[in-house]
């Protein structure tokens, strides 16, 4: 069984550019999180999505925005990159059903830099 | 809203000690409440969980117990390793948003030899 994967490892950018972070589910997960990670900090959660709809969103602003395929993978893009996007972005997968209780399956992260 | 705290690292412990690392939470209603253990360049990996009031999660010989009265999830294992060396997080399910995780700001754990 396939664990969470993402892609890049780690990326580099400059103010003002965009950038796409891509992740790909667990077999059988149909539910994916998009998770920030500040240097020292605990995870933030950005948005879920579940049947290629955004399922909820934390409090992140609308340069922040995702896709989920028919596959279940998923796609975070980030607009007008700014000094504090730089962060560890985690991608978790799980299956919708279950609720809440559900454990997460993150994967690695991409460490994102912008200078 | 919801929120976790937890106890500032890093925790620095003796191969062997007993390990406390305390967690309190504020939610509305009665959210599930979750140990992840984030291992260096790793992802986060769930360590253990407690549904609902006076459950135990146990995993690895690490337990946390779900308490209600204190609104509190302490980690605690009796005789740690130098493999347990990570950092340890804390998390609850905001019942507003469905599946999403609030974790708290982590502790780092040092086991020595």
């Amino acid at each position: 069984e396939t664990g969470v994967t993402q892609s890049p490892t780690h990326l580099i950018k400059t103010r003002g550019q965009q950038v796409t972070l891509r992740c790909s589910s667990q077999s059988g997960h149909n539910t994916v999180s998009w998770y920030q990670q500040a240097l020292g900090q605990g995870p933030q959660f950005i948005f879920q999505y579940y049947r290629e709809e955004e399922n909820g969103r934390g409090n992140f602003p609308p340069r922040f925005s995702g896709l989920q395929f028919p596959n279940y993978s998923s796609e975070l893009n980030v607009n007008a990159l700014e000094l504090d996007d730089s962060a560890l972005y985690l991608c978790a997968s799980s299956p919708a059903e279950g609720g809440p209780n559900n454990e997460q399956f993150f994967g690695p992260g991409t460490r994102l830099t912008v200078l | 809203g919801n929120s976790v705290t937890q106890m500032e690292g890093p925790v620095t412990l003796s191969e062997e000690a007993f390990l406390t690392i305390n967690c309190t939470y504020t939610a509305t209603g009665y959210p599930s409440l979750f140990w992840y253990v984030q291992y260096p360049g790793e992802g986060l990996q769930l360590l253990l969980k407690a549904t609902k009031a006076d459950d135990k999660g146990s995993n690895k010989g690490f337990e946390a117990t779900y308490r209600k009265e204190t609104t509190s999830f302490h980690l605690e294992k009796g005789s740690v390793q130098v493999s347990d060396s990570a950092v340890y997080f804390c998390a609850l399910s905001d019942l507003t948003s469905f599946q999403k995780l609030v974790f708290g700001t982590g502790t780092r754990l040092l086991v020595s030899p």
